[in-house]
């Protein structure tokens, strides 16, 4: 156990939805990570957070979207969904240079 | 840019045998490597990591890695295959070295192990 939560597990929905993602990090980390994993693309970074604050951006659809609260939770935001955006989606947090990954959201967008 | 190449999508190997998962990487400074592993439907779990310090990495699980900047090599390896050690295993460079980033993945490798 990583210590990063991530809820739901498992997503289903239909094309043209929005959802929202959640990411609890691990005590202390102030970074937020979120990654995509899909069968075509591997593992690709989405987008960054430290404190509140966005850090970096990556390969991340206008479509989607992502804050940090200040309890340091964060949440990604994927709207106007397309079959193309079924994916695992996960979330790491980091103390410095490893980062540690929650279980993954699997999203199935119908 | 950084950027890391696993060089076998799939290594198939007896229980018991050595395991040599290959990696290359590029970056333009000191690089922070990773080997991560993903075991079906789970999520992704910290092997070991090089981080400018010594360059022969012990990791969990009986897994090592050498870091040979000459060949600019990370492979990962172990001495003895167990069933359990199926699984999918990522070389990842960190964007920014010891400042953290955004992790850049390999494609994977997929280890089966055969009894």
């Amino acid at each position: 156990d990583s210590g990063v939560t991530q809820t739901p597990k498992h997503l289903i929905t239909a094309t043209g939805q929005r959802v929202t993602l959640r990411c609890s990090p691990r005590s202390g980390d102030l970074s937020v990570y979120w990654y995509q994993q899909s069968l075509d693309q591997g593992l690709q970074f989405l987008i960054q957070y430290y404190n509140g604050e966005e850090r970096a951006k990556g390969n991340i659809l206008e479509r989607f979207s992502a804050q940090q609260f200040p309890d340091l939770h964060s949440e990604l935001n994927l709207s106007s969904l397309e079959l193309g955006d079924s994916a695992l989606y996960f979330c790491a947090s980091s103390p410095r240079e490893e980062q540690f990954f929650g279980p993954g959201t699997r999203l199935t967008v119908l | 840019a950084q950027s890391v190449t696993q060089l076998d999508s799939h290594v198939s190997v007896s229980e018991g045998t050595p395991v040599l998962l290959r990696c290359n990487y590029s970056s333009s400074y000191s690089p922070s490597l990773f080997w991560y592993v993903q075991h079906p439907n789970k999520g992704l779990q910290l092997l070991l990591k090089y981080t400018s310090a010594a360059t022969l990495v012990k990791g969990i699980n009986g897994f090592e890695a050498e870091f040979k900047k000459s060949e600019t090599s990370f492979h990962l390896t172990k001495p003895s295959a167990h069933m359990s050690d199926a699984a999918e295993y990522f070389c990842v460079v960190s964007d920014r070295g010891n400042q953290g980033g955004k992790l850049i993945f390999g494609q994977g490798t997929e280890l089966s192990v055969k009894p």
